[in-house]
């Protein structure tokens, strides 16, 4: 089965100071990727996805990802961070390329920016 | 509506107790996911329908878990003799499958208490 695993479990940084939360899944064939964010009292919402293309990913808010498939990972960044970027992220994988199949989601990452 | 939505927001229940928790996907939405989510850990996938269809119910913990979509809108998880290990908020997201990729569409989760 595949997992998806999310080293950072919490970051602390200054506002202004760059981010990269990490993000690696264990899948070997074609996979979805996406990236979702959860503000303090809001639900998930999508940050930003890949299917195919273009490895980097631009989403909002000034979010990007690039997905390297030789190091099986969907890191994601951001150049300067803002006190409004503190919530909680989560990478998530679906394999394949067609019909459903489940997502998978990693443990996620608080990150906590500081004015 | 604009979004999924979902209700109760907040259970509380004494073990022993059936919990029904109700699910709105955004309209026209052909595909509805439930997922589980313990403190500190990302979602948990229960189960999928698409339409009225349960394609998949692997996810399910045990079968005190019971869920339905019977005219393929609103959908219910129903917890039968509710234990304490099913405190966890609950998931639930939509998507049009058709879209060109898998992105779901998260409602705000109803947090289960089970005393």
């Amino acid at each position: 089965a595949q997992s998806v695993s999310q080293h950072n479990h919490h970051v602390i940084l200054s506002e202004a100071a760059s981010l990269e939360l990490g993000c690696n899944y264990s899948y070997g064939g074609t996979v979805n990727l996406f990236w979702y964010v959860q503000y303090p009292g809001q639900h998930l919402q999508l940050l930003l996805k890949y299917f195919s293309g273009d490895p980097l990913v631009k989403g909002i808010k000034g979010f990007e990802a690039e997905f390297i498939k030789s190091k099986f990972s969907f890191n994601l960044r951001k150049p300067s961070v803002q006190w409004s970027d503190t919530a909680e992220y989560f990478c998530a994988v679906i394999p394949g390329s067609g019909g459903y199949q489940k997502v998978t989601f990693g443990t996620g990452t608080k990150l906590q920016v500081i004015p | 509506g604009a979004g999924v939505s979902q209700s109760p927001r907040y259970k509380v229940a004494k073990r022993g107790q059936d919990v029904a928790l109700r699910c709105d996907p955004i309209s026209g939405h052909v595909s509805l996911f439930w997922y589980q989510q313990a403190l500190g850990q990302g979602p948990e996938f229960l189960t999928y329908f698409q339409n009225e269809a349960q394609l998949d119910k692997s996810g399910l913990p045990s079968d005190r878990f019971f869920a339905e979509r019977p005219e393929g809108s609103v959908s219910t998880l129903k917890i039968q003799r509710t234990q304490q290990e099913d405190s966890a908020v609950y998931l639930c997201a939509s998507s049009l499958q058709r879209e060109g990729g898998y992105t779901q569409y998260f409602g705000p989760g109803t947090r289960l208490t089970v005393l």
